[in-house]
């Protein structure tokens, strides 16, 4: 089965610090998704990378930012956390030429920002 | 660009019974793959059911199926026998085809309950 695991399922974060997500999947799948679910908005696409050092914005790269040193591994990162970023924050990984694309979910981590 | 709407924000069902659950999509492309997703609640979203556009046969998993009507873009889920397990919040998506195509858009959710 394919594992998707994510760092924290919950942190707890201030305002203006520097956050970091990890998230790690264990398939060698070369695409790996960083979105945010917020309720009633559904789940929005912040960055996605398709290989290694490759990267590209979703619907909403502002604020955030990622990093993809390793195929296995890719990070999302808050420079300078605020409040309007609270939110349960998702990672998901597809293999190229996977039927249709499915992609496969981490766990999820609820960040707080107070 | 691809947006994905669901018009139900939450539906109950009783459990045993028959539940539909409704999708619906605007693109301009031919080709395309549209997915839904079952989110348990604290659990990790997993893959419902996938349908391929160019195919006209709607997929079906076990209990679940789909009715994929393309030209009035409409990708509906059917829960036949529901379970407490089915307790959930669904997401339709829609992704392109074509080679370099990664994004997934998603619709915003239905909250789906079983009543025991």
């Amino acid at each position: 089965d394919v594992k998707v695991t994510q760092s924290s399922r919950y942190l707890v974060k201030r305002t203006g610090e520097k956050v970091f997500l990890e998230c790690v999947q264990d398939m060698d799948h070369e695409n790996m998704f960083w979105y945010r679910q917020d309720p009633g908005l559904g789940l929005r696409l912040i960055y996605f990378s398709y290989d290694v050092k490759m990267k590209e914005k979703g619907d909403i790269p502002e604020g955030y930012s990622v990093s993809r040193e390793k195929k296995e591994r890719f990070s999302l990162i808050l420079e300078s956390a605020s409040t309007n970023q609270t939110s349960m924050y998702l990672c998901a990984s597809s293999p190229v030429g996977a039927i249709g694309g499915t992609q496969y979910f981490g766990p999820g981590t609820r960040l707080l920002v107070l | 660009a691809q947006t994905v709407t669901q018009s139900q924000p939450e539906m109950s069902v009783q459990e045993a019974e028959t539940v539909t659950l409704s999708c619906t999509y605007d693109t301009s492309e031919s080709d395309y793959y549209l997915f839904w997703y079952k989110q348990p609640p604290s659990r990790q979203m997993i893959l419902v059911i996938r349908q391929e556009a160019y195919k006209q046969q709607n997929a079906t998993e076990n209990r679940f199926s789909v009715n994929f009507q393309k030209a009035a873009k409409s990708f509906s889920l059917k829960i036949s026998d529901s379970q407490l397990g089915d307790a959930a919040m669904y997401f339709c998506a829609y992704r392109n085809s074509g080679a370099g195509s990664y994004q997934l858009t998603f619709g915003k959710g239905t909250k789906l309950s079983v009543i025991p």
